[in-house]
C-alpha cells in the first residue's frame, strides 16, 4: 500500500520563489493536512481539510496555499518563499468517519530550505 | 487555547531499563484521544500507543503503556526493556476534534545507552 506520498522530499529554494509540495493519499481518508516540523515546537498545523472543496486554516497558515479539488490530493503552495519556512513539512490524513480509530497517517516528511 | 506540554526535552535510559516520558495538556473537552508518535532520525512518524479519554483503563502494547489521568489531564508513555531501537524522538499528540487535527507537544528525545 502507498499510503501517504509526499514529493520532493528534498528541494532548495531562493527567497522569492514559489514551489508545490504535493499530497496523495489511497485510502480513501476525509481528512488532510500540511504540518511543519521545527527543532524544539514540535509538529504545527498550517492547513487542513475535512473533504473536498473544503479547506481551513491551521496554526501558522501564513505564506502557505492549499486547495483540495479531489478526495486523493492536498497540494501545499508556497507563494513567495521566505527563510523562515525553512522547515520540514509533514502531509497526513486519517478517516472522520466510522470506524474512525482517530490515528494520523503520516507521508515521509519534505524538508524545506530557503535561502 | 488547548496546549500540549512535554517538561522533558531529553531523557536517558539504560538498555532493558525503564523510562518514563511525561505529558500534560489543557482541554475543556471531555471525549478525545491520545497519541503517542515515534520519530526516528529517519524522520518517518511512527504510531506508538493510542487511548481513548472515555476508556479507564490504560492502553498497552507490548513495551509500551501509557498512565492517562483524565482529571489531571496527564498521558505518560512508559517504555519497558528498552532497546537501541527505541531511541527517537517522542511526540504526545491529543485530538480533540471530531475530524482528525493533532495538537503536538515539543517532543522528547530518548537516548538509549547500553
Amino acid at each position: 500500500n502507498a499510503g501517504v506520498t509526499q514529493t520532493p522530499k528534498f528541494q532548495v529554494l531562493k527567497t522569492g520563489q514559489s514551489m508545490t509540495l504535493q499530497c496523495a493519499q489511497d485510502m480513501n481518508h476525509e481528512y488532510m493536512s500540511w504540518y511543519r516540523q521545527d527543532p524544539g515546537m514540535g509538529l504545527r498545523l498550517i492547513h487542513y481539510s475535512v473533504g473536498a472543496g473544503i479547506t481551513d486554516q491551521g496554526e501558522v497558515p501564513n505564506g502557505y496555499n492549499v486547495s483540495r479539488s479531489t478526495t486523493e490530493d492536498f497540494p501545499l503552495r508556497l507563494l513567495s518563499a521566505a527563510p523562515s519556512q525553512t522547515s520540514v513539512y509533514f502531509c497526513a490524513s486519517s478517516y472522520s468517519k466510522a470506524p474512525n480509530t482517530g490515528e494520523l497517517f503520516f507521508g515521509e516528511g519534505s524538508r524545506l530550505t530557503v535561502l | 487555547a488547548q496546549t500540549v506540554t512535554q517538561s522533558q526535552p531529553e531523557m536517558s535510559v539504560q538498555e532493558a531499563e525503564t523510562v518514563t516520558l511525561s505529558c500534560t495538556y489543557d482541554t475543556s473537552e471531555s471525549d478525545y484521544y491520545l497519541f503517542w508518535y515515534k520519530q526516528p532520525p529517519s524522520r518517518q512518524m511512527i504510531l506508538v500507543i493510542r487511548q481513548e479519554a472515555y476508556k479507564q483503563q490504560n492502553a498497552t502494547e507490548n513495551r509500551f503503556s501509557v498512565n492517562f489521568q483524565k482529571a489531571a489531564k496527564s498521558f505518560s508513555l512508559k517504555i519497558s526493556d528498552s532497546q537501541l531501537g527505541d531511541a527517537a524522538m517522542y511526540f504526545c499528540a491529543p485530538r480533540f476534534d471530531s475530524w482528525g487535527k493533532l495538537q503536538f507537544g515539543a517532543g522528547t528525545q530518548v537516548v538509549v545507552t547500553p
